[in-house]
């Protein structure tokens, strides 16, 4: 089974800086990587697939990046409604698996 | 819109069966996504549980898969998902959630109900 590995567990970063959230996966899944948030009470929404694709409606301040074992996803400039937690997801083709990382909790500093 | 709704009992007791259903609104199960279940344990992360094709072809999280059962009707555009042998741990929020047409991923999540497993 591939491991999803989240990075920092929490982080601090104030209204209008930059945010920059890691996810490592255990061996290689191309560019099968998801980006979700989650608000407490709410279904996950998601931000990003296939690494850097951002999903309909979603603002360009989130973008995705990377591939094989190491994903970035950032936030270039934090809005209020953007303190949530942040969960990393990959795809295996065969056998047909996702994986989640442990999430990374981003609030206000 | 598509819109998802998980319905169920929220209290199963240890060693029976959890039975959920999805109904999906503002499309058609038969359209060509896969459906699956996640669920997340209180204070844990999010687990895929499996997830089935308009087909009735199905794929089970392997830790899970001996006690599940995924099945859907395309007359009432559900999905629905069997747990036998319940125990404590497997008290979490389930949602329901539809796979991209892309692949890989989920662009459609319902709002998840919560199943406590307890006497």
């Amino acid at each position: 089974e591939i491991v999803m590995t989240q990075s920092p567990v929490t982080l601090s970063v104030s209204p209008g800086e930059r945010a920059t959230l890691s996810c490592r996966a255990s061996q290689s899944v191309s560019s099968n990587l998801a980006w979700y948030q989650r608000k407490p009470g709410q279904a996950p929404r998601l931000l990003i697939y296939g690494a850097s694709t951002r999903a309909t409606g979603i603002p360009p301040r989130f973008s995705g990046s990377g591939s094989g074992t190491e994903f970035t996803l950032t936030i270039s400039s934090l809005q209020s409604e953007d303190f949530a937690v942040y969960y990393c997801q990959q795809f295996n083709n065969w056998p047909r698996m996702y994986t989640f990382g442990q999430g990374t909790k981003l609030e206000i500093k | 819109q598509v819109q998802l709704q998980e319905s169920g009992p929220g209290l199963v007791k240890p060693s029976g069966t959890l039975s959920l259903t999805c109904d999906v609104s503002g499309g058609s199960i038969s359209s060509g996504n896969w459906w699956s279940w996640v669920r997340q344990p209180p204070g844990k992360g999010l687990e895929w549980i499996g997830e089935i094709y308009p087909s009735g072809t199905t794929n089970y999280n392997p830790s899970l898969k001996s006690r599940l059962t995924i099945s859907l009707d395309k007359s009432k555009d559900q999905f629905s998902l069997k747990m036998t042998s319940v125990t404590a741990a497997d008290t979490a929020v389930y949602h329901c959630a539809r796979g991209g047409a892309a692949g890989g991923h989920f662009d459609y999540w319902g709002q998840g109900t919560l199943v406590t497993v307890s006497s």
